[in-house]
């Protein structure tokens, strides 16, 4: 039971570069969700879903993108990389909102240069 | 909005201490809290959930309590071990009345170094 995988671990990219965080989830979960870590600080939300084909942003959507097209998989999209957007981010999941327990993936590591 | 509060951000205790980390939150109208653990550069584990009628729950050597009316949730880590050592984040979902976000808030957790 793989539960929440994300991929890359780490990865480097430079100002203005593009690149997809991937996050896929074997446990049916309907409820997937990118958050983003800074050094010292909590989890902020980036955007959620709810089910496949509905996405609605978070705390700090600007200068991302996601997409739902099935119940497994929730991309994030990173346009044109900006220093600010070095963090830790971290996809997670869960049978329902709030209510049940969220499931989290190991996280990918970007750096901005 | 609601805001989560941890305090204190860092604690570095001896092998063996009793100790208290201390979650607090501004909108007492949710229907649970959780305590996670995080290692460093890894994922956050979930430890304990309380939902709203209960006022504890109890796993190993934790105990989380819950009082909403005060807006606090406290974790108690008996007979701390060098294992213990990791960052302690508690969550909470939108109170219950605001249908708009559907996602946990985060404190910014609270670094626990257990010293041999």
């Amino acid at each position: 039971n793989a539960g929440v995988t994300q991929t890359p671990k780490f990865r480097i990219l430079k100002i203005g570069q593009s690149m997809t965080l991937q996050c896929t989830q074997d446990m049916n979960h309907n409820y997937m969700y990118w958050y983003r870590q800074d050094p010292g600080m909590g989890l902020k939300l980036i955007y959620y879903s709810v089910g496949a084909g509905i996405t609605d942003k978070g705390e700090v959507p600007n200068g991302y993108n996601v997409s739902r097209s099935t119940t497994e998989d929730f991309p994030l999209r990173l346009e044109l990389a900006a220093p600010s957007q070095t963090s830790v981010y971290f996809c997670a999941s869960s049978y329902s909102t709030g209510a049940n327990v969220l499931t989290f993936g190991a996280g990918s590591r970007l750096t901005v240069l | 909005k609601q805001e989560v509060t941890q305090i204190p951000a860092a604690l570095s205790v001896p092998e063996g201490e009793n100790l208290v980390l201390n979650c607090s939150f501004t909108d007492s109208a949710i229907y649970n809290l959780q305590w996670f653990r995080q290692d460093p550069g890894k994922g956050l584990t979930s430890l304990l959930l309380i939902q709203s009628s209960q006022r504890e729950q109890t796993s190993g050597r934790l105990n989380a309590s819950l009082d909403k009316s005060s807006g606090r949730s406290t974790l108690y880590i008996a007979a701390s071990q060098p294992g213990d050592s990791a960052t302690y984040l508690c969550a909470v979902p939108p109170p219950t009345m605001d249908t708009g976000r559907r996602a946990l808030t985060f404190g910014s957790g609270t670094r626990l170094q257990v010293q041999p």
